[in-house]
Formats: C-alpha cells, structure tokens, sequence
C-alpha cells in the first residue's frame, strides 16, 4: 500500500525559511515522478512544483520560482521541499503526491494527507 | 496564469447524473490530452479519478467518465450516491511544462 507521509509544517514568520519532508513508501520510490499541491484555507487545489524519478528534473508554478526547491533522495525514499522568503500567501496545506510513472508529474495517483504552513507575524 | 474555470457547485438527487465543466486554453485543456480530475473530502486526501481525459485508475467506479471537446473537459457522475459529495478539481498539463488546477466544484446529494 503507498504511504505518503508530510512533515516540517508550522507556524513561521514573513521572510522566513521551512523545510518539508514527505517519507514514502510501498512502492519503488525512484520509479515516480512526484509533486507538491498546495491548498490554500478555503481555496481551491494549486500545483506548486514536480520533479522527475531521478530528480534530474524539477519544475515549479511562477509564483515559488526562485524562492522554492524540491528534492528528493532516493536512498531515503524522501522528498524535500525548502521553501524561503515566504509570504502570507504561502500559507495553505501542502501535500505530497506521486504520479502514474517516472516522469509524469501532471497525474497523481497517491497523495498523503498534507501538512499546514502558515506564514505569519 | 488563471486557473481553469470550473462550475462553484453543482446539485442534484441521488441517482440522478451530473456533469461538471472545465474550461481552459489551447495552452492547457485544448494542447494536450492531460485532463484529470480529482475528489475531494475536505480533510482528507485528494484521489484520482479520472486520468488522461478518459481513464479510470484500478478501482474507480465507472459511474465517473470524463471526456473533452476543444478547450473544455467534462467529468460525468451517473447514479449520484450519497458518498460522491465532495468538492471535484479538474487538472491539465500546460505548455509551460506546469500543472494548472480548476477552482473547484462542490458537488451537493439532495
């Protein structure tokens, strides 16, 4: 059965810096594309970033360009994602989900049950 | 880039079908055939539905279909049950190498 566990989430102050993780497991971890979605609190679903099964591949929404990096190790079955400079608007759910194969990171067919970032003084 | 538009609710009685839009752009919807379409309990995790415009992950009911003309992609629920209430995204691919998600649709079992 796929396990998707996020953790790292919490409470944090504009400008500054957080480091989610998403521990896999119950599949070949390299195997998979992965992404991050985000929900912001009474909004709808938002794509923020993907990355290809060997992580030689890494997309991200315009919005966290330049200031998100999403990573994984395949040694761990993990994925990271560091956020910085963040903003009030970063505020939401973020989930991890895994997609139909290596690299299509536009079809997850697994998702975990997220972790809560709030940007905040 | 704007999100893609979908309906805000959509209601009807069990048994009964229902069909939710999603409209986009030849940059997205209408470029590739990247549609999916998600379930969602608030609280809980999103799933899969349909995927590929058309396809049904191993385990989905085929009371759920979905389909696309143009720019626009419609997911079908027919024979409505009390446990389809939920709120449905529609996702596509885009030419930016990016994943553009819908605003959502609450879907009400009267």
């Amino acid at each position: 059965e796929v396990q998707l566990l996020e953790s790292g989430g919490g409470l944090v102050q504009p400008g500054g810096s957080l480091r989610l993780s998403c521990a896999a497991s119950g599949f070949t971890f390299s195997s998979y594309a992965m992404s991050w979605v985000r929900q912001a609190p009474g909004k709808g679903l938002e794509w923020v970033s993907g990355i290809s099964g060997g992580g030689d591949y890494t997309y991200y929404t315009d919005s966290v360009k330049g200031r998100f990096t999403f990573s994984r190790d395949n040694s761990k079955n993990t994925l990271f994602l560091q956020m910085s400079s963040l903003r009030a608007e970063d505020t939401a759910v973020y989930y991890c989900a895994k997609a139909r194969t290596y690299f299509d990171f536009w079809r997850e067919d697994s998702w975990g049950q997220g972790t809560m970032v709030t940007v905040s003084s | 880039q704007s999100a893609l538009t979908q309906p805000a609710s959509v209601s009807a009685s069990p048994g009964q079908s229902i069909t939710i839009s999603c409209t986009g752009t030849s940059s997205d919807v209408g470029g590739y055939n990247y549609v999916s379409w998600y379930q969602h309990h608030p609280g809980k995790a999103p799933k899969l539905m349909i995927y590929d415009v058309s396809d049904r992950p191993s385990g989905v009911s085929n009371r759920f279909s979905g389909s696309k003309s143009g720019n626009a992609a419609s997911l079908t629920i027919s024979g409505l049950q009390a446990e389809d209430e939920a709120d449905y995204y529609c996702s596509s691919y885009t030419s930016s190498s990016t994943v553009i998600f819908g605003g959502g649709t609450k879907v009400t079992v009267l």
